[in-house]
């Protein structure tokens, strides 16, 4: 079974903090995913990639970006954080056709 | 614009009933619909999933049928059980090609099972 794990599990920063999110994951998946979990919006895209140095935009870009170092690392770095984008953040990775295999998320808090 | 809606923010039955859960779509390109599950305190997982060639898929105690013509779907849950209660997603993805596997979530309806 994948094994996907995020770090730090709670951050609390500043508005116009700088941020970075980090994700892993160890069984060989090609796809990762970074998601942001709010009451009454589901899980929504930020960014994916399919493989080292890879990127795509997902569907709430904005105030993001993302890096992907190796098929294991997915970071997703906030360079000047906002109060909205307080949220339950979560990675996940998956083979192309696959299901997605989800880490325990990142509660981040921007004051 | 939600793409993929699920129509309760909330629902509770009782232990031994069977909950429904219900979700529609809008985008005919989806084919394939995964419904996932999360505990509090824990990423989501996958549960069970259906693809738009199929009105119907089992496993266990759950059971997704499919609408395609009505772009409706539902997931019920038989003989709850207190263990069951959670939140649950709808998901959809559209064919394979050029779709990187990305899914499309809908809010989420959250499960309680009273015993």
């Amino acid at each position: 079974e994948a094994a996907v794990t995020q770090s730090p599990r709670n951050k609390v920063t500043v508005t116009g903090g700088n941020v970075t999110l980090s994700c892993r994951q160890t069984n060989s998946h090609n796809y990762m995913y970074w998601y942001r979990q709010d009451t009454g919006h589901g899980l929504r895209l930020i960014h994916y990639s399919y493989g080292a140095g890879n990127l795509q935009i997902g569907d709430v870009p904005d105030g993001y970006k993302a890096t992907r170092t190796t098929q294991e690392d997915f970071f997703l770095l906030l360079e000047l954080a906002s109060p909205s984008q307080t949220s339950l953040y979560f990675c996940a990775s998956s083979d192309a056709a696959a299901e997605q295999f989800f880490g325990p998320g990142t509660r981040l808090t921007v004051l | 614009q939600q793409q993929v809606r699920q129509s309760s923010q909330s629902l509770t039955v009782w232990e031994g009933e069977t909950a429904i859960l219900n979700c529609s779509y809008e985008n005919s390109a989806f084919d394939y619909f995964p419904w996932y599950q999360q505990f509090p305190g824990e990423g989501p997982a996958l549960l069970i999933a259906i693809r738009s060639v199929s009105d119907k898929k089992e496993d266990g105690r759950f059971t997704i049928f499919f609408n395609k013509r009505e772009k409706n779907l539902s997931l019920h849950i038989k003989d709850s059980q207190p263990g069951d209660s959670a939140t649950y997603f709808c998901a959809a993805r559209p064919g394979l090609s050029g779709s990187f596997n990305k899914l499309t979530f809908g809010a989420g309806t959250r499960l309680a099972v009273c015993p």
